[in-house]
């Protein structure tokens, strides 16, 4: 199975900082399309999962531009710029290059 | 408009089958593929299967021997069946939509005690 380790961040984060999360996979999730299948999640307290980007770096329906998603093969950044109190919760990133789907222990975002 | 909703028994006895079901809405089961994930009260996410658009399975190796997903595309339900239920197994179960997950429901909180 692919396994994800996932960063820790220097919480609080002050509002209006940038904050990135980390996320390391210990096999490459780029597929012979070309695409790195690797999507991140937001999960808010007493909240389902929220998708922010997948294949890496392309975001979601409706997600604020001031999430970006970067990265290589096997080491991906979740940047979020100007951070704000909604932006508060835990952020897991996921694997869906082979089965077993797999996430990563989520990152803690806590905002001052 | 999207939509899943999960529904099913909050309370569970161990040893006893777990039956979920998935609803959804504003697409096709048989254009999308349906995904089962599990969370542990304080815990992180755990991958529990899939059923693919074409009715092909696909199951966590961990839960494989407990775990069962069919459908009903007419009344655009997926189903969770896993037995042999323990207390470890007390979860949020959500179901959420095709690998990039873009759309979850609102989760079935289920606990398992005697």
């Amino acid at each position: 199975d692919i396994v994800m380790t996932q960063g820790v961040l220097p919480n609080p984060v002050p509002s209006g900082e940038s904050a990135s999360i980390t996320c390391r996979s210990s096999k490459s999730l780029v597929y012979k399309d070309g695409k790195t299948y690797l999507n991140w999640f937001l999960q808010r307290p007493g909240q389902s999962p929220q998708l922010l980007t997948y294949w890496m770096s392309t975001r979601a329906s409706g997600v604020s531009d001031r999430f970006s998603g970067s990265g290589s093969g096997t080491y991906f950044t979740l940047k979020i710029s100007r951070v704000r109190a909604e932006d508060a919760g835990v952020y897991y990133c996921q694997q869906v290059r082979e089965y077993p789907l797999t996430f990563g222990s989520g990152t803690k975002l806590e905002i001052k | 408009q999207v939509q899943l909703k999960e529904s099913g028994p909050g309370l569970v006895q161990p040893s006893q089958t777990l039956s979920l079901t998935c609803t959804v809405s504003g697409f096709s089961l048989m254009d999308y593929s349906v995904h089962w994930v599990r969370q542990p009260p304080g815990k992180g996410l755990e991958w529990m299967g899939r059923m693919k658009y074409d009715g092909d399975t696909y199951y966590n190796s961990a839960l494989k021997s407990r775990l069962s997903i069919s459908r009903d595309t007419s009344k655009s339900q997926v189903f969770l069946k896993m037995n042999s239920l323990q207390t470890e197994d007390t979860a949020i179960y959500y179901c959420t939509r095709e690998n990039v997950m873009d759309a979850w429901g609102q989760g079935a909180s289920v606990t398992v005690s005697s």
